[in-house]
């Protein structure tokens, strides 16, 4: 009954290249985040999706890609991988009011070598 | 643009005994929410306490409480009877606006001491 899954949790890759990580939240939620977590513990904000529709782009590289099938996935794609994108990779959901609690997925740990 | 400030990287706690830690913001917006969220090792994300703005009333949830401060922008959070298993990073965030994300501060790793 995991409420916000991803998938993996680990990921080692080399750099320059390409790699996805995926979301899940089976909560009925309509809004999905990623957040960064890099080595200094320091969680920021990447994109969210509203039913679907982007509408938070954190000046992030163009090298990160969004995609939002449908409300309940929410998938990350990285382009030619650098050393700085080595971090903790969180998705999170909620219904879109201040008032509610994102729910965190468990993170995905990539190590770009 | 809104900002959270947590002035203590590291906070340590005799079992049993209170702990408090510190939080500061900075926002425009008239309608927000402040969350406290805990990342044992595990790093999973687990929300604490909730606070909305716009209610005098400081939140509690069982050995957890808060002293929110509005005029002051501060946003502190007690922990009672600290337990082992309350060692972990502890985070302040801000939620509110259009677009509901959340600001997080830096971070208070939290250890304690049996």
């Amino acid at each position: 009954d995991t409420a916000v899954s991803q998938t993996p949790k680990y990921l080692v890759t080399q750099m320059g290249n390409d790699k996805s990580i995926k979301c899940e939240q089976n909560l009925g939620h309509d809004t999905m985040y990623w957040y960064k977590q890099d080595s200094k513990k320091f969680l920021k904000i990447m994109f969210s999706y509203n039913n679907k529709e982007l509408i938070i782009n954190e000046t992030v590289p163009n090298r990160f890609s969004p995609k939002s099938p449908d409300k309940a996935h929410l998938n990350l794609h990285i382009n030619s991988l650098e050393l700085g994108d080595s971090a903790v990779y969180f998705c999170a959901s909620s219904q879109q009011t201040a008032a509610n609690e994102q729910f965190f997925g468990p993170g995905t740990r990539l190590t770009v070598l | 643009a809104q900002t959270v400030t947590q002035s203590q990287p590291e906070m340590s706690v005799q079992e049993a005994e209170t702990v408090t830690l510190s939080c500061t913001y900075d926002t425009s917006e008239s309608d927000y929410y402040l969350f406290w969220y805990k990342q044992p090792p595990s790093r999973q994300m687990i929300l604490v306490i909730r606070q909305e703005a716009y209610k005098q009333q400081n939140a509690t949830e069982n050995r957890f409480s808060v002293n929110f401060q509005k005029a002051a922008k501060s946003f502190s959070l007690k922990i009672s009877d600290s337990q082992l298993g309350d060692a972990a990073m502890y985070f302040c965030a801000w939620g509110g606006g259009a677009t509901n994300k959340l600001i997080f501060g830096t971070g208070t790793l939290l250890a304690v001491q049996p």
